[in-house]
């Protein structure tokens, strides 16, 4: 099957740096790649959608200076989270949806990031 | 507003037992339903998903899942629940093309 390869899968940081998660779609072009974020024994929270060459669509609430997210291709989507702090560790997933046919029939998702911020 | 519910935050079932996990969904169009498991740490790995068609559908592991338009109900079913089964289980709707909204979850406990 489809593969979405996520990377770093952990990453320990301290606050003020920045931190740069990469999400790529191996055997397949994504024209659309997702971020969620999800809390300890919580959902899948969605941050932003973007799409290959254009900016990304944040969710309300969603800091989009913060969370700053790249798909420059159609196999690699990129969320950095600048100057993180505690509040910002987390979980983060990212899926990516394949191009043509019923989109959603096509949708994978990364194995997460685990980020703590120190 | 779109919507997804999970009644049972936890579900504690003998290894061997029948399960069911519930799902609800409120959804203007056309619901595109998924099941998600999801082991401690872990991405997550897609069950089984409806689009149109039989309203009962088989997924991996053993798992179905029967479509109630009625009920607006995506339940999650399997006969005979395995040890390796105890993980999170998530309930999602989208639609032809949009983002996928997430239940809040249900963890399945798996008792000897």
């Amino acid at each position: 099957g489809a593969v979405v390869s996520q990377h770093p899968s952990w990453v320990i940081c301290k606050s003020g740096t920045s931190v740069k998660i990469e999400c790529r779609s191996l055997d397949f072009q994504a024209t659309t790649m997702f971020w969620y974020r999800q809390f300890p024994k919580q959902s899948l929270m969605l941050m932003a959608t973007s799409n290959e060459g254009s900016k990304a669509t944040y969710e309300q609430g969603v800091e989009k200076d913060k969370f700053l997210i790249n798909h420059a291709s159609l196999t690699l989507s990129t969320l950095t989270v600048t100057s993180a702090h505690p509040e910002d560790s987390s979980f983060y997933i990212c899926s990516a949806r394949g191009v043509g046919g019923a989109t959603n029939e096509k949708l994978f998702f990364g194995s997460g990031t685990q980020l703590s911020v120190l | 507003a779109q919507s997804v519910t999970q009644p049972d935050i936890h579900i504690t079932v003998s290894e061997g037992a029948s399960l069911e996990l519930r799902c609800n969904y409120s959804y203007g169009a056309t619901p595109y339903l998924f099941w998600y498991v999801q082991s401690p740490g872990q991405g997550l790995q897609l069950l089984l998903k409806y689009f149109s068609g039989d309203t009962l559908v088989q997924g991996i592991k053993g798992f179905e899942a029967e479509f109630k338009r009625s009920q607006s109900s995506f339940n999650l079913r399997k006969p005979s629940v395995h040890w390796s089964d105890a993980a999170e289980y998530f309930c999602a709707v989208g639609a032809y093309d949009d983002k996928i909204i997430f239940g809040k979850g249900t963890r399945l406990h798996i008792l000897p």
